[in-house]
This record gives structure tokens, sequence and C-alpha cells, in this order.
């Protein structure tokens, strides 16, 4: 079962910040926080991953809180390409690559 | 580079036939992992390959079976189709084992059982 909690839907105005929120309040000391996203008829794309500290990269900035309980991910400027399911998935960092989603959220962007 | 590629894209088959779907990793990696995720859901993991060995395998029955080659392609192999094997295949590959690595993704087989 998946580790993680996060709301089935949202919409974001293009342009825009879109911030999607992610529980997982029974997240243990070595496990990691991924993010991936799955548009329309492709397989998921990695997007980015942290344990305690906050991450950015070119596609999105990771914002994790101080007992990590739970983390937002934050598209700085959402785009209509920007459409998709988001997943937030917990993985031990010693484990294997087994990746285990969760429902996700639909992230719709409107013009 | 070349990314993960799978076939066929789209598949129709029977109650009761056998499957083999194919998919063909990134260059330079040498896991893969097979899921399914049906309509509406997240992807659910099968197993996961490893130097040509099985290494990890989810909640699926034994008529799911895998290979992988000496060139890190792989084969999911599904027998005795049931209706609800209908879903996207999903591949994904990475450069190692365990650790901090992301995966990469193919864009899937949809199989349909009739």
């Amino acid at each position: 079962d998946a580790k993680t909690t996060q709301p089935p839907s949202m919409d974001c105005a293009e342009g825009r910040a879109a911030n999607l929120p992610c529980n997982h309040s029974t997240i243990s000391g070595n496990e990691y926080v991924y993010w991936y996203r799955q548009i329309h008829s492709q397989g998921p794309q990695y997007i980015i991953h942290g344990l305690k500290n906050n991450e950015t990269n070119e596609m999105a900035s990771l914002i994790i809180t101080e007992d990590r309980k739970s983390s937002t991910l934050i598209l700085p400027h959402a785009t209509l390409r920007d459409t998709a399911v988001y997943y937030c998935i917990v993985k031990d960092g010693n484990a294997g690559n087994m990746l285990t989603f969760g429902g996700g959220t639909r992230l719709m962007v409107k013009p | 580079e070349t990314g993960v590629t799978q076939s066929p894209t789209h598949l129709i088959k029977t109650r009761g036939q056998q499957v083999t779907l194919r998919c063909s990793s990134q260059s330079g990696h040498n896991t893969v992992s097979w899921y399914q995720q049906a309509l509406g859901q997240g992807p659910q993991f099968i197993f996961q390959y490893y130097r040509e060995e099985e290494n990890g395998r989810g909640n699926f029955p034994p008529r799911f079976s895998g290979l992988q080659f000496p060139n890190y392609s792989s084969e999911l192999n599904v027998n005795a189709l049931e209706l609800d094997d209908s879903a996207l295949y999903l591949c994904a590959s990475s450069f190692r084992l365990a650790g901090l690595n992301e995966q990469f993704f193919g864009p899937g087989t949809r199989l349909t059982v009739l």
C-alpha cells in the first residue's frame, strides 16, 4: 500500500505556481520522497526527490516540512503541458527500485 | 542516447491466451522493472530484473514471468490471460539496482483481453 496521501485533483491557472501537497506521516528516517508525473498516454516521468532538505531543479522545487510528515511540490510557472497526474512516493534509499504508486493528484492547468 | 522503448504499443488477446511484451532499456542501464497500470489507477510493481536475474517481485501470480537478456532488454510474459489483465504495461530502466537513482519509463503497451 502507498504510504502517501494526495488530493485527487487540483486546478491551476496557466503561468501561476502550482503547489501540490503530499502527506507521508509514517515516513521513516531512511525513506526519501520522490515525485513522478504521468502525462496522458505516456509513462511516468521523474521530477525530483529529497530526504529532508528542500530541493530544486529545472522542473520543480520540493519543500519538505521539518518533521518530514508532509511535502509540497512546486511548479513555479505552470504551463498547459504540465497537465498530468502527479505521484508522491516514499522510497527507502537503501532498497531496490520498486516504486509504490498511490492514486496521485490530477493537476489541470487552465488557460 | 535512446530512451526506453516498448513493443507492441497495443495488443488484443482473448482469455486463456499467452502474451509476450518487450522492452529495450535506456543505454547504459542494467536494471529493468515492470509495472501494470489498470485504468484510472497508479502503476503496480510486478517485478524487476538485474543482470538477467529476477530481483524483487510484487503481488502478482507466477503466470507473470520475465526475462532479461545480456543486452539488458527484457520481456514480460503472461500466461492464461484473464480479463483483469487488461491494462497498460510499463517498463522502467535504471543504471543500478538500488539507491537514489531515478527510473526512466517507456510509453507502455496497452493490452486488452477479451
